[in-house]
């Protein structure tokens, strides 16, 4: 069965950077983009950007460009997630999301709560 | 970028009634690539509907989506007592992938 299990939670200084894993198991890990997306307390969810795990090939939201690095290890079947100049706003629950071509997401990660906090 | 907008904003009903939300999108979402989500406190959101209409694995019937273009539509025939969530609806059809402010759907 597919799994993803994400690192644990943070807590980071305004301006630090924050790295997110996301270990799968289940499936192909290659075969399968990652997404990540995020939810600030009390708001909606937030589509970060996604990498293709075969080639490394990123896409990430115009929002994030500049402050957000999304990289792979195939060897081990894990994907990161890096955010970088944190601000207040980026506290949050970050989750890994595999897709297919299709972009919509059928299996989650359990999320990764990253707190922003002088 | 399409913008997403849900509504209502949340939907007071009793167990057994019939839910409607409701998904606007600011311009045609392509292929009717639409998906509607229900997440809970404490857990990671979970797949309903794509394709607008298609039901996920292990999704029970009584969850149905319709629509295309603009307007779509989900609907719950009788809510059960788990059903009590958020919901919201995803556009997959063009980058950056988009979400709706979602519908809160609460016990009246």
């Amino acid at each position: 069965q597919v799994q993803l299990v994400q690192s644990g939670a943070e807590v980071k200084k305004p301006g630090a950077s924050v790295k997110v894993s996301c270990k799968t198991s289940g499936y192909t890990f290659t075969g399968y983009y990652m997404h990540w997306v995020r939810q600030a307390p009390g708001q909606g969810l937030e589509w970060m950007g996604r990498i293709n795990p075969n080639n490394g090939d990123t896409n990430y939201a115009q929002k994030f460009q500049g402050r957000v690095t999304m990289t792979r290890d195939t060897s081990i079947s894990t994907a990161y997630m890096e955010l970088s100049s944190l601000r207040s706003d980026d506290t949050a629950m970050y989750y890994c999301v595999p897709s297919g071509t299709t972009y919509y997401f059928d299996y989650w990660g359990q999320g990764t709560l990253v707190t922003v906090s002088s | 970028e399409i913008v997403l907008t849900q509504s209502p904003g949340t939907l007071s009903l009793s167990p057994g009634e019939r839910a409607t939300l409701s998904c606007r999108a600011s311009q045609s979402v392509s292929s009717s690539y639409l998906a509607w989500y229900q997440h809970k406190p404490g857990q990671a959101p979970r797949l309903l509907i794509y394709g607008t209409s298609s039901r996920a694995t292990g999704i029970p019937d009584r969850f149905s989506g319709s629509g295309s273009g603009t307007d779509f539509t989900l609907t719950i025939s009788r809510l059960e007592p788990e059903d009590f969530a958020v919901y919201y609806c995803q556009q997959y059809g063009s980058s950056p992938l988009t979400f709706g402010g979602g519908t809160k759907v609460e016990i009246k």
